[in-house]
This record gives C-alpha cells, sequence and structure tokens, in this order.
C-alpha cells in the first residue's frame, strides 16, 4: 500500500522570503502522479502543483516549485516570494497511474503561517 | 465554470440518525470522490464513483454508502450517525485519466451531537 508522510506539521516564513515543505512516499508502483493542495481557512481544497513520475523535470507553477526525487521518494513544495494569502495547510498526494482508480493518497499536511 | 458544488455546508445531526450530503460535480467531471477530514485521522479516502459505478472504497464501515447519478451528481449516506463521524466530508471531481487532479469542494462540516 502506498503512503505519504509529511513531517514537518507547522511551518513559518517571512512574508517575501522562500520556504520549503517536504514530503516522502512509498510506493512500489512506477508510474505515478503527485500532487500539492492548499486548504486555506475556507477549507476548500486548492490544487497547487501536479507532478508526473515519469517526468524528470521538475514542475513549477508561478512562485511554486517542486524538487521531485524519484529514487529518494521525495517530493517537496518551494514557494518563493511568500506572501500572506500563501498561509494555509499544505497537503501532499499521491495517485496511482492506473486507470483503475482516482483514489488520492494524503500526507499528513503542513500547516503555513506567513509572517507579515 | 462553476466548481464543485456541496450542499449543506453546515449540519448538525444526533447519534442514531441518518444523513445525505450531496455533491454536484463540475460538468463534464465523471469521476467523483469523497474524503473524510478530522484532526486526528486527517483526509481519509471514503469511495469513488465514475459513470454510476462505485470503483473504489475506503476502509469504512458499511454505514457509509454512496452513490452517483447520470449526471454525474453524486450522494454520500451515513445511517446511524455516531459521536465520531463528526467530521468535514469532501467531494472532489476530476476528468477520466489520473494524470488529472481532483478539484475539491468547500465540503459539508457535519456535527453529530
Amino acid at each position: 500500500a502506498q503512503t505519504v508522510t509529511q513531517s514537518q506539521p507547522e511551518m513559518s516564513v517571512q512574508e517575501a522570503e522562500t520556504v520549503t515543505l517536504s514530503c516522502t512516499y512509498d510506493t512500489s508502483e512506477s508510474d505515478y502522479y503527485l500532487f500539492w493542495y492548499k486548504q486555506p481557512p475556507s477549507r476548500q481544497m486548492i490544487l497547487v502543483i501536479r507532478q508526473e513520475a515519469y517526468k524528470q523535470q521538475n514542475a513549477t507553477e508561478n512562485r511554486f516549485s517542486v524538487n521531485f526525487q524519484k529514487a529518494a521518494k521525495s517530493f517537496s513544495l518551494k514557494i518563493s516570494d511568500s506572501q500572506l494569502g500563501d498561509a494555509a495547510m499544505y497537503f501532499c498526494a499521491y495517485r496511482s497511474a492506473s486507470s483503475n482508480t482516482g483514489k488520492l493518497i494524503f500526507g499528513q499536511g503542513t500547516t503555513l503561517q506567513v509572517k507579515p | 465554470k462553476a466548481g464543485v458544488t456541496q450542499t449543506p455546508r453546515y449540519l448538525i445531526k444526533t447519534r442514531g440518525q441518518q444523513v445525505t450530503l450531496s455533491c454536484s460535480p463540475i460538468s463534464g467531471h465523471r469521476s467523483v470522490s469523497w474524503y473524510q477530514q478530522t484532526p486526528g485521522q486527517g483526509l481519509q479516502f471514503l469511495f469513488e464513483y465514475f459513470s454510476e459505478t462505485q470503483r473504489n472504497k475506503g476502509n469504512f464501515p458499511g454505514r457509509f454508502s454512496g452513490r452517483q447519478f447520470s449526471n454525474s451528481r453524486s450522494e454520500m449516506n451515513v445511517s446511524t450517525l455516531e459521536l465520531g463521524d463528526s467530521a468535514l466530508y469532501l467531494c472532489a471531481s476530476s476528468l477520466p485519466g489520473a494524470s488529472y487532479g481532483y478539484t475539491f469542494g468547500s465540503g459539508t462540516r457535519l456535527t453529530v451531537v
């Protein structure tokens, strides 16, 4: 069974600085997708960034980028130029590439505080 | 384009009652999944529906059930409510294909008293 682990329950960053959130996962599959979701107090989970396991190039979305290390099964999220609106809980998630399942497996989450 | 709509947003029920939660996916999304979120257990997968068929089910008791209609709208039902069922229930929809991330609704906050 696949597992996702986020070892940092809480992180804080100064506005305009850079912060990295960690995520590790365990799987025996070779093809899968990894996601970072953001959950602000409004409760709605928002997709931040997506990475295909077969792609070596790290995904980037504006100020958000990932460091995907497939051999190490590590998938960290880097937020550059942090803004107050980035304050939220961040979840790392795994999805098998199998067409038979759409199940997302989530980590425990990291609460990010952004200090002005 | 409308997002994923979940109703109601808040619900208070008494132990032993049953409850039905509704989810309307994004137009064109045929895959709908449900998750339970609690402070202690985090986000746990309940079940997934695709084209009216349950494709996967999480490790929850039979009191938890769901269904999907021909218009892709989904409902989940919890019977004989227990205090431990108090949680945020999130629905998410996706286009077919594993490469797509899910779009989530704002959830239904269920409180069992």
